[in-house]
């Protein structure tokens, strides 16, 4: 089992760009989640789908867009970067329910110029 | 919502002595507590979890927790620690009201020195 798989690992945007991360679990799970982590800041929750085609906001979801069209995979779209948006990207998925364990990516570094 | 506090944003240790790594929550709520560890370069992984029961937690890699409802933390142990163990470490809180919001504190820079 590869568990969950970030593409890309890298990636350098100009302002104003757009591009999709893809996330990927091979684990048959209901829960994914998208995530950025900033230095002092932990992870925060951009955007979560308890299921296919469904989506959510989480903490910080503006200027993010996702979707869900099939269970294994969770899109993040950044419409039109912007230098607020450099950061560490990650993925997770889980069985659902609160005391479920989160399984995350290897993570997708962007930086926006 | 709930809330995670992580007390030190570095540990700096020498190989084989003890380490404890603070976390304090805030919620209305029960709450689910977690602890994770993320590796250079590498994702999130769990450590361990407290849902209920006996307050203290045994983890992967010789780690441990405990849970303490009235000073609200649940800071991590261990014994004696490797270099293999420099790592970031991140608590984390989920209340069991089931609204998928899973609150990360800071992260715990440990460096193992030898």
């Amino acid at each position: 089992n590869a568990g969950v798989t970030q593409t890309p690992k890298f990636r350098v945007l100009k302002t104003g760009q757009s591009m999709t991360l893809l996330c990927a679990q091979d684990m048959n799970h209901e829960y994914m989640y998208w995530y950025r982590q900033d230095p002092g800041m932990g992870l925060r929750l951009i955007h979560y789908s308890v299921g296919e085609g469904t989506t959510a906001k989480g903490e910080v979801p503006d200027g993010y867009n996702v979707s869900r069209l099939k269970k294994q995979n969770f899109l993040l779209g950044l419409e039109s970067a912007a230098p607020s948006q450099t950061s560490v990207y990650f993925c997770a998925s889980s069985l659902g329910q609160p005391y479920n364990e989160q399984f995350f990516g290897p993570g997708t570094r962007l930086t926006v110029l | 919502a709930q809330s995670v506090t992580q007390l030190d944003s570095q540990v700096p240790v020498f190989e084989e002595a003890p380490v404890e790594l603070r976390c304090n929550y805030s919620s209305s709520v029960s709450v689910y507590l977690f602890w994770y560890v993320q590796y250079p370069n590498q994702g999130l992984q769990l450590l361990l979890k407290y849902l209920s029961g006996s307050t203290l937690v045994k983890g992967i890699n010789g780690f441990e927790a405990e849970f303490n409802k009235s000073q609200t933390s649940f800071h991590l142990r261990k014994p004696s620690v490797h270099i293999s163990d420099t790592a970031e470490y991140f608590c984390a809180v989920s209340d069991l009201r089931g609204n998928n919001d899973m609150r990360f504190g800071a992260g715990t820079r440990l460096t193992v020195k030898p």
